[in-house]
């Protein structure tokens, strides 16, 4: 059972360029969460997703944009990518508000230059 | 929204001595409080969780407590042990909420 998978797990992107962080998990898990850590920040929400075909905006959507076209992918993609936009990034999925528990996978740095 | 503040930030104690985290919320709305795990390169892990109908919680070696009225609940660890070391992140949700607030987070250091 893999849980939640992430790739790629480091990536560096010039200022300006675009890319798509990937997301799967296989515990058909309905919820899915994007977070970006930051160095004494804690974890801030991005994006998530209650199920397929349905996505919301969290804490600091700017500069990103998912999808989900089905319930085990949850992709990130970034447009333009900006310095601010360096960061660890996890995926997390949830069976659903009642149960608690997020299943994070291992992140993805990204580091803009 | 909810806003949840983590204390302390770095926290260095002894190998077999307690380690204690405490976190504050606004949000007196929320009625769920987990604890994560985070070891190097790795994902958060829940290690535990609190619900707003009970004061206190234990599983093992860890604890957790609650304080409604004062809107805040803390992480204990005793007899604490080099793997502890980590950083902890408290969080909070709301009733019928989708989302997890996060703490900063704490990094806990075990000295041998």
């Amino acid at each position: 059972n893999a849980g939640v998978t992430q790739t790629p797990k480091f990536r560096i992107l010039k200022i300006g360029q675009s890319m798509t962080l990937q997301c799967a998990q296989d515990m058909n898990h309905n919820y899915m969460y994007w977070y970006r850590q930051d160095p004494g920040m804690g974890l801030k929400l991005i994006y998530y997703s209650v199920g397929a075909g349905i996505t919301d905006k969290g804490e600091v959507p700017n500069g990103y944009n998912v999808s989900r076209s089905t319930t085990e992918d949850f992709p990130l993609r970034l447009e333009l990518a900006a310095p601010s936009q360096t960061s660890v990034y996890f995926c997390a999925s949830s069976g659903g508000a009642g149960s608690g528990e997020l299943f994070f996978g291992e992140g993805s740095r990204l580091t803009v230059l | 929204g909810e806003n949840v503040e983590q204390h302390p930030s770095t926290l260095s104690v002894q190998e077999g001595d307690s380690a204690v985290i405490k976190c504050t919320y606004s949000d007196s709305a929320s009625n769920y409080f987990p604890w994560y795990k985070q070891e190097l390169g790795k994902g958060p892990q829940l290690i535990i969780d609190i619900r707003s109908n009970v004061g206190e919680k234990k599983d093992q070696r860890i604890a957790v407590t609650l304080n409604k009225t004062a809107k805040h609940f803390s992480l204990h660890i005793t007899e604490t042990q080099p793997e502890d070391s980590a950083v902890y992140f408290c969080a909070a949700r709301g009733v019928g909420n989708e989302k997890l607030t996060f703490g900063t987070g704490t990094r806990l250091t075990i000295i041998p």
